[in-house]
């Protein structure tokens, strides 16, 4: 099983509509959780991080849920301008308490289409 | 600020040459990364290194070495290439920001082809 897995996609929606994304992560020790996106050729970004008690940024909410480990991000009032492929990543702390590293493992991604 | 700086960003080679890809940040990160990217496959972690002097390998290390020559230089070496390899190449660093969270930023990407 994959340790972040997201559908691929495409989603395509038209301008205007509500379209969410869902990830799924195996790990349970799993702590951070955060959302990319990559435009086309162009190198992943920080979207927004996803907290425990869900977030939104304008029109993107983000939601954790650690029971059934799965992340969510809806975008409202899609753009044609938010097309792009949208990134789940998933942090693990490695190594000792006082010390360690961040593991970072990245989902294949899900790709959104906004259609005029 | 520069912030990750990769290069070259395209290049071409003929199987079994070698080549090295270079990265430097400049943020005093500690957690440096390399991934490939492959249509279908996402992202997939090649090495990291957690810190200055340490290295671990990641997903898909086979054919490839790193090197951390210091805390802002994170190198990838492809000893032979292979047709395998063709892929676009990001190298990332990463920095807490708070908690246990940590956010990523990547260099802009080595478009890499094995003839």
């Amino acid at each position: 099983r994959k340790e972040v897995e997201q559908d691929p996609g495409p989603f395509n929606v038209p301008e205007g509509a509500t379209v969410a994304f869902n990830c799924t992560y195996s790990n349970s020790a799993s702590q951070s959780f955060f959302w990319y996106r990559q435009d086309c050729r162009k190198e992943p970004k920080l979207l927004m991080s996803v907290y425990s008690s869900g977030n939104e940024d304008g029109r993107f909410t983000a939601q954790l849920n650690r029971a059934s480990q799965y992340i969510s991000l809806l975008i409202r009032d899609s753009k044609l301008s938010d097309s792009a492929t949208y990134l789940c990543v998933v942090n693990l702390k490695k190594g000792s308490s006082s010390g360690g590293y961040q593991k970072v493992t990245f989902g294949t991604g899900t790709k959104l289409q906004v259609i005029p | 600020n520069a912030g990750v700086t990769q290069t070259p960003k395209f290049q071409v080679l003929k199987t079994g040459q070698s080549m090295t890809l270079q990265c430097a940040q400049d943020m005093n990160h500690n957690s440096m990364y390399w991934y490939r990217q492959d249509p279908g496959m996402g992202l997939r972690l090649i090495y990291y290194s957690a810190s200055e002097g340490t290295t671990d390998k990641g997903e898909v290390p086979n054919g490839y070495n790193v090197s951390r020559l210091n805390k802002r230089e994170f190198s990838l070496r492809l000893e032979s290439a292979a047709p395998s390899q063709t892929s676009v190449y990001f190298c990332a660093s990463s920095k807490k920001t708070g908690g246990d969270n940590t956010e990523a930023f990547f260099g802009q990407g080595t478009r890499l082809t094995v003839v």
